[in-house]
């Protein structure tokens, strides 16, 4: 099956600097990576995704870029804010299994 | 709510009890999740179903029963078979076609005391 890995578990950065978080899956059939953002005792909400056929996608200060070969993809965030403190979390599906496959959560921590 | 409704909120079991933990959605999705969290392990998937009286095992079943009678339920059970069951419980719900639109319910916090 699909397994995700996800890296750092934890990311401290000042404000305004950018953040990066980065994912490899192992499924080269996956099809379809999501972004969800997780603040503390509430549901994860989709903050952006990516689908294989497309290798950067940019929603104002958020971008995801994807790299088939390498089987990786990563979040980037720009201009952070004290908001954008949260646990983020990967994932990976490829259609035909079905299911979400997530990683193991970064702890974002931006620094007034 | 989003559409997917967990109950409840906060969830107390006595060590030997079964307890089940509501997952309603009102979107029309076929397809239904059950994941548990624990602090950096991320979601893991429990049971998931995509049809209505049919469901599948995910990565950590055991001591864990679901049902799916109806399209806009799917129930857990956390069975005194589950060894650490204290965790934070997430349903979620996608359509078939389209599984893009992952939508997670609130949660259910379930502290065995």
């Amino acid at each position: 099956g699909e397994n995700v890995e996800q890296h750092p578990s934890t990311l401290s950065v000042q404000e305004g600097d950018s953040a990066v978080i980065k994912c490899t899956y192992s499924d080269s059939a996956s099809n379809y990576f999501p972004w969800y953002k997780q603040e503390l005792g509430k549901r994860p909400q989709l903050i952006i995704d990516i689908r294989s056929n497309v290798g950067e996608k940019k929603d104002q200060r958020i971008a995801v870029t994807l790299n088939k070969t390498a089987k990786h993809f990563s979040l980037h965030i720009t201009e952070t804010q004290p908001e954008d403190s949260a646990v983020y979390f990967c994932a990976a599906l490829n259609f035909g299994n079905e299911k979400l496959t997530f990683g193991t959560g970064t702890r974002l921590t931006i620094i007034p | 709510d989003g559409g997917i409704t967990q109950s409840p909120k906060y969830l107390f079991r006595k060590e030997g009890q079964n307890v089940t933990l509501s997952c309603e959605q009102n979107l029309n999705h076929d397809a239904m999740y059950w994941y548990r969290q624990d602090p950096g392990q991320g979601l893991r998937l429990i049971y998931y179903s995509q049809i209505v009286n049919d469901f599948q095992k995910g990565d950590i079943a055991e001591g864990y029963s679901v049902s799916r009678e109806k399209k806009e339920s799917f129930p857990l059970t956390v069975t005194s078979a589950q060894k650490n069951p204290t965790a934070f419980y997430l349903c979620a719900s996608s359509p078939i076609q389209d599984r893009y639109g992952y939508t997670f319910g609130s949660g259910t916090r379930l502290t065995v005391v």
